[in-house]
């Protein structure tokens, strides 16, 4: 079975100061992977998604970026955190693009 | 852009209470409409994939239906009890295009 990963699991990070948020899916070949954020009062918002190794997708411009080095690795980076950051932030992955999603458990981030 | 409006934004209910709440997508270029369940301190967990016109799911007390040419689709909560505590999103989707999520309808159902 497939089993979706996070980590870590909450964050206090000041502003100005990097960030590296980590997913990674077991059980499955090349899925397609995305990257969500929560922000306080606010629906779910994606940021990026990966149809295969190297290649990122953005959907909202914003000092965060995503890299994918494995097929089933996807990473959530910052050079400078803003206090606009903070939020729940949640990994996903799917068989195909377009496809139901599963949800990893996903990483809390105060910025201070 | 895609827009997915929800409604209720949040509801209150009693335990054994029926409820129902609204999911909106644009009527065109359908594909699929999704429901997702999340429960506080939990990821997102799917409930259904709805793809055709008049398309009814259900899966146990939870049950939803799917009107594409006017763009809506409902979820219903038959006797409701507290553990359908959660936020109930719904995600719309055009061709082999990524899910664009709702901003959910947060249940509470009291005891």
């Amino acid at each position: 079975s497939q089993t979706i990963h996070q980590w870590p699991a909450t964050l206090v990070q000041p502003v100005g100061s990097p960030l590296s948020l980590e997913c990674t899916v077991e059980g499955t070949s090349n899925p397609n992977l995305y990257w969500y954020r929560q922000a306080a009062g606010r629906g779910l918002q994606l940021l990026f998604y990966s149809v295969g190794i190297g290649q990122i997708s953005s959907e909202v411009p914003q000092n965060l970026s995503a890299s994918r080095p494995q097929d089933r690795q996807f990473i959530l980076s910052s050079k400078k955190l803003l206090l606009s950051d903070s939020g729940f932030y949640l990994c996903a992955w799917s068989k195909i693009l377009a496809s139901e999603q599963y949800f990893g458990p996903g990483t809390r981030l105060t910025v201070t | 852009i895609l827009n997915v409006e929800q409604s209720p934004q949040s509801l209150h209910v009693q335990e054994g209470d029926s409820t129902n709440f609204t999911c909106s997508f644009p009527s065109s270029n359908f594909y699929a409409l999704h429901w997702y369940r999340w429960e506080t301190a939990k990821s997102p967990e799917a409930l259904f994939v709805m793809t055709l016109n008049g398309d009814e799911k259900k899966k146990g007390r939870i049950s939803a239906t799917l009107n594409t040419k006017e763009g809506y689709s409902y979820l219903y909560i038959k006797g409701s009890q507290p553990e359908d505590s959660a936020t109930y999103l719904c995600a719309f989707r055009t061709g082999n295009t990524p899910l664009v999520f709702g901003k959910g309808t947060r249940l509470s159902v009291i005891a």
